[in-house]
């Protein structure tokens, strides 16, 4: 069945590094992939999204670009900050399901000043 | 704006004993929603989700019930739990339509002892 399938954690950077948190799947058709990020004491919330192949998604300075030939949608950020740290989800919506996404485990962002 | 209330934020119960945790969302009118479960390693998984009110679609066959008693109300349920229980649990909504972005609360940590 579809999956996905991310790094494990907890990944510990300093801040301004280069921070890459790989992602790849496993699906039937062709998902939308997205990303969500969730902070200390908050909620789940969507960071990035790409529907189709080759879109790349960015957003906070964050990207991530739909590669059909790999699988894959890694989240990528050049300079990381303290308040980046966060969990990070990679997530695919299968079809015809009313938009219900299938996530990874999470990956735990601690980013030192 | 749109907001989601879930509570409690923890919940720590003895094995055997019953679970109620609600959700709410504010600000829109006939949501999709959605419960999600986050065991200890594991991804987020879709537990139910409804289009409208009384409508409730199981992903897995487990312990637990949802029900939807008023359109922007979702109420996740067990009569007894057990400690595979255990786990983050999150509500969602999303506008209708497919692949349309999911709102998270803010999450509920149970502990079964």
């Amino acid at each position: 069945g579809d999956s996905v399938t991310q790094m494990e954690g907890p990944v510990t950077l300093s801040e301004e590094a280069f921070l890459t948190i790989n992602c790849t799947y496993t699906a039937t058709g062709y998902p939308s992939l997205f990303w969500y990020v969730q902070y200390p004491g908050e909620g789940l919330q969507l960071l990035l999204k790409a529907t189709k192949a080759d879109d790349k998604g960015s957003n906070k300075g964050f990207e991530a670009t739909y590669r059909k030939e790999t699988t894959s949608f890694h989240l990528e950020k050049g300079s990381v900050q303290v308040s980046d740290s966060a969990v990070y989800f990679c997530a695919l919506v299968y079809g015809g399901s009313q938009g219900n996404l299938i996530f990874g485990k999470g990956t735990k962002l601690s980013v030192k000043p | 704006s749109q907001t989601i209330h879930q509570w409690p934020a923890t919940l720590v119960q003895p094995v055997g004993s019953p679970l109620s945790l609600e959700c709410t969302v504010e600000g829109t009118s006939n949501p999709n929603l959605y419960w999600y479960r986050q065991a200890a390693g594991r991804g987020l998984q879709l537990l139910f989700y409804s289009v409208g009110i009384g409508q409730i679609s199981s992903e897995v066959p487990q312990n637990l019930s949802a029900s939807r008693p008023q359109d922007r109300q979702f109420i996740l349920s067990s009569k007894k739990l057990l400690l595979s229980d255990s786990g983050f649990y999150l509500c969602a909504w999303s506008r209708t339509g497919f692949n349309e972005k999911l709102f998270f609360g803010s999450g509920t940590q149970l502990s079964v002892l």
